[in-house]
C-alpha cells in the first residue's frame, strides 16, 4: 500500500500570513493532485503536477512537485479566510486511475 | 451538467441492515469511484469500475458490493452494515483521455451505524 503523508495535520494562521503544507511519500507516483475540501461537499481538483520539479501557480497558491516524484508542497501567500478549508494531496500511479489520499491538513485562516 | 450526484445526503441503519448508496455522472466518464472519508484518515478508494460491466476492488472493499449496468450509474451496495462503516461517502468519476487522473467528487452521503 502507497502512503502519502500530510503535515502539518492542522494549521490556524491569521490572515495575511504565509504557510506551507508538505505531502511526502516513500514511492513514485505519475502525477500528483492537490484538492480543497469545503465542509458538506466533495473534494474539489484544484491543480495536477506531472513533471518532476514542477512548479504551477493559481493566484496565491504555488504547487511543487519534487524532482523525483515522490514528495509536493502547496505554498500559500497572504491567505485570507475564504483559502479555510480542508487540504488533500492525491498521487496516482499507473492507468488504474487509482489514486491514494494523504490524510489531509485543515486550515483555519482567523481574520 | 449536474456533475456528480450522490442520493442519499444523510442515512441512519441499524446494524444489520442493508442499503444501496446511490451515484450517477452525466459527463460520460468511464472511471467511477468509491471512497469513504473518515477523521485523520483521508480518502480511502472501496471500489472502481474502469467502464461499464467492469469493477476492482480498492484498499478497503470488505462489506461492499458494486455493479456498473450503465456508463451513468454506479450504485454502492451495503451488504449488513456495522458500527465500522459509518463514514462519510463519495462517489467520483474521471474521463478515461485525462492524463492528469482528475476526479470530479458528488456532494457525499453521510452514513451512521448504530
Amino acid at each position: 500500500t502507497q502512503l502519502l503523508e500530510q503535515s502539518p495535520q492542522f494549521l490556524s494562521i491569521q490572515e495575511g500570513e504565509n504557510l506551507t503544507v508538505y505531502c511526502n511519500s516513500s514511492s513514485v507516483f505519475s502525477s500528483l493532485q492537490w484538492y480543497r475540501q469545503e465542509p458538506g461537499e466533495g473534494p474539489v481538483l484544484l491543480v495536477t503536477v506531472v513533471t518532476g520539479g514542477e512548479v504551477k501557480k493559481l493566484k496565491r497558491l504555488t504547487f511543487q512537485f519534487g524532482d523525483a516524484r515522490k514528495d509536493s508542497s502547496l505554498h500559500i501567500t497572504a491567505a485570507q479566510p475564504g483559502d479555510t478549508g480542508l487540504y488533500l494531496c492525491a498521487g496516482a500511479t499507473g492507468s488504474a486511475r487509482q489514486l491514494t489520499f494523504g490524510s489531509g491538513t485543515q486550515l483555519t485562516v482567523l481574520p | 451538467n449536474a456533475g456528480v450526484t450522490q442520493t442519499p445526503k444523510f442515512q441512519v441503519l441499524k446494524t444489520g441492515q442493508s442499503m444501496t448508496l446511490q451515484c450517477a455522472q452525466d459527463m460520460n466518464h468511464e472511471y467511477m469511484s468509491w471512497y469513504r472519508q473518515d477523521p485523520g484518515m483521508g480518502l480511502r478508494l472501496i471500489h472502481y469500475s474502469v467502464g461499464a460491466g467492469i469493477t476492482d476492488q480498492g484498499e478497503v472493499p470488505n462489506g461492499y458490493n458494486v455493479s456498473r449496468s450503465t456508463t451513468e450509474d454506479f450504485p454502492l451496495r451495503l451488504l449488513s452494515a456495522a458500527p465500522s462503516q459509518t463514514s462519510v461517502y463519495f462517489c467520483a468519476s474521471s474521463h478515461r483521455g485525462s492524463g492528469s487522473h482528475e476526479q470530479y467528487f458528488g456532494p457525499g452521503t453521510r452514513l451512521t451505524v448504530t
